[in-house]
């Protein structure tokens, strides 16, 4: 079946710093990629998602990259802040004519955000 | 337009009991999903469905039964509730249509059994 892998499991970086978060797919059908952010406590929370007809897609000091090609996607966080520290997750679902009403989630990355 | 809302918040059970997580959601999403989370670990899925009177199992779902009696409404049971079962439970939802949509979470429903 249809895996997400997510690296690293933990990420450390001082203010101002960029963090990358990194996702591979199996289903090469997949075509909806969004991330989820969840505080600690917290629900899960999209914070920016792109579709596999899209390259890359930015919002503010997130963005998003896909390759299709490779199957791995990316999120990039740029000058990060505290407020940043979180577990984030990556998720994958394929096309809904094929079963696209189960999002595959990668494990997580529980980013620290040192001040 | 409150989203999608969890009962009870917290709840502690002992071994053998049984309870039910509602889930409601006011967005007419014909999806809805039931995950656990274990500390330090990702979301699990025990259950879902694709619309209203349809269930389908996922990746956990053994111990638990599940109902979807109303379009709003996807009911989590524990018949005998064991302690591998203590965890944080999210309920999702998400929109139909032909393209994909993203879940919408409760805030969770922390339950600990004794």
């Amino acid at each position: 079946g249809e895996n997400v892998e997510q690296h690293p499991s933990t990420l450390s970086v001082q203010e101002g710093d960029s963090a990358v978060i990194k996702c591979t797919y199996s289903d090469s059908a997949s075509n909806y990629f969004p991330w989820y952010k969840q505080e600690l406590g917290k629900r899960p929370q999209l914070i920016i998602d792109i579709r596999s007809n899209v390259g890359e897609k930015k919002d503010q000091r997130i963005a998003v990259t896909l390759n299709k090609t490779a199957k791995h996607f990316s999120l990039h966080i740029t000058e990060t802040q505290p407020e940043d520290s979180a577990v984030y997750f990556c998720a994958a679902t394929p096309p809904r004519n094929t079963g696209g009403f189960k999002t595959i989630f990668g494990a997580g990355t529980r980013l620290f955000v040192k001040a | 337009n409150a989203g999608v809302t969890q009962t009870p918040k917290f709840r502690v059970l002992k071994t053998g009991q049984s309870m039910t997580l509602l889930c409601a959601q006011d967005m007419n999403h014909e999806y809805m999903y039931w995950y656990r989370q274990d500390p330090g670990m990702g979301l699990r899925l025990i259950h879902y469905s694709v619309g209203e009177g349809t269930t389908a199992k996922g990746e956990v779902p053994d111990g638990y039964n599940v109902s979807r009696l109303k379009k709003q409404n996807f009911l989590l049971g524990l018949e005998s509730a064991a302690p591998s079962q203590t965890s944080v439970y999210f309920c999702a939802s998400m929109e139909g249509g032909a393209s994909n949509q993203p879940q919408h979470f409760g805030d969770g429903t922390r339950l600990s059994i004794l």
